[in-house]
């Protein structure tokens, strides 16, 4: 056990609708990371954010939004959602940037699209 | 594009042998090199990171390695356990501003053992 939190664990929805994850970090970890791993691909950096604020931003889609609230929790919400956005997301945690910290995952959320 | 490329693609072995799995990586600036290990539909977990100037770290039964020149990376495992089923993903760290990194997962190689 990680010590990340996700939530929920499966999500079934159809196309067109929004949806939220939820990601509580380690205790004591400021930072938290969204990667989204679509069936047989790497996982694909998202977004990062340090403290409740964004610190570096990778593949996300403008369709995606994500925020990280005063008790460090962070929600991704997903809109208009597409069948090619059915994937595994996975939440991280760390300290915080720099000197390399370890990232710990989440157990993921499994999101489908039909 | 920055690129992280593993090979094999996926691999069986029998319970107790050795293997050793491939990294090549194109990412620059270039800060952290890490293994992680992923059961099917959980979390990575972490393995190993080195910095750009290291050339070897151990976990275990765990053995990373790195030749920046090359920029080639390779994990062996020894003695074999079932339990070493799973992807093994290289992650590459390219060094961003203000501390901060960007990860690039590699796909992975996915590792059987048989018994």
């Amino acid at each position: 056990d990680s010590g990340v939190t996700q939530t929920p664990k499966h999500l079934i929805t159809a196309t067109g609708q929004r949806v939220t994850l939820r990601c509580s970090p380690r205790s004591g970890d400021l930072s938290v990371y969204w990667y989204q791993q679509s069936l047989d691909q790497g996982l694909q950096f998202l977004i990062q954010y340090y403290n409740g604020e964004e610190r570096a931003k990778g593949n996300i889609l403008e369709r995606f939004s994500a925020q990280q609230f005063p008790d460090l929790h962070s929600e991704l919400n997903l809109s208009s959602l597409e069948l090619g956005d059915s994937a595994l997301y996975f939440c991280a945690s760390s300290v915080g940037p720099g000197n390399r910290p370890e990232q710990f995952f989440g157990p993921g959320t499994r999101l489908t699209v039909l | 594009k920055n690129q992280v490329e593993q090979s094999p693609q996926s691999l069986i072995i029998l319970e107790g042998k050795n293997c050793t799995l491939q990294c090549n990586y194109t990412v620059s600036p270039f800060s952290n090199l890490r293994w992680y290990k992923q059961d099917t539909g959980r979390g990575p977990v972490s393995l190993t990171i080195m910095t750009f100037s290291e050339n070897t770290k151990s976990n275990g039964r765990y053995t990373a390695t790195l030749d920046a020149d090359t920029k080639q990376s390779s994990l062996h495992i020894t003695a074999s356990q079932l339990s070493d089923s799973a992807s093994y993903i290289c992650v590459v760290d390219e060094e961003l501003n203000f501390g901060n990194e960007k990860l690039t997962f590699g796909t992975g190689t996915r590792l059987t053992i048989i018994p």
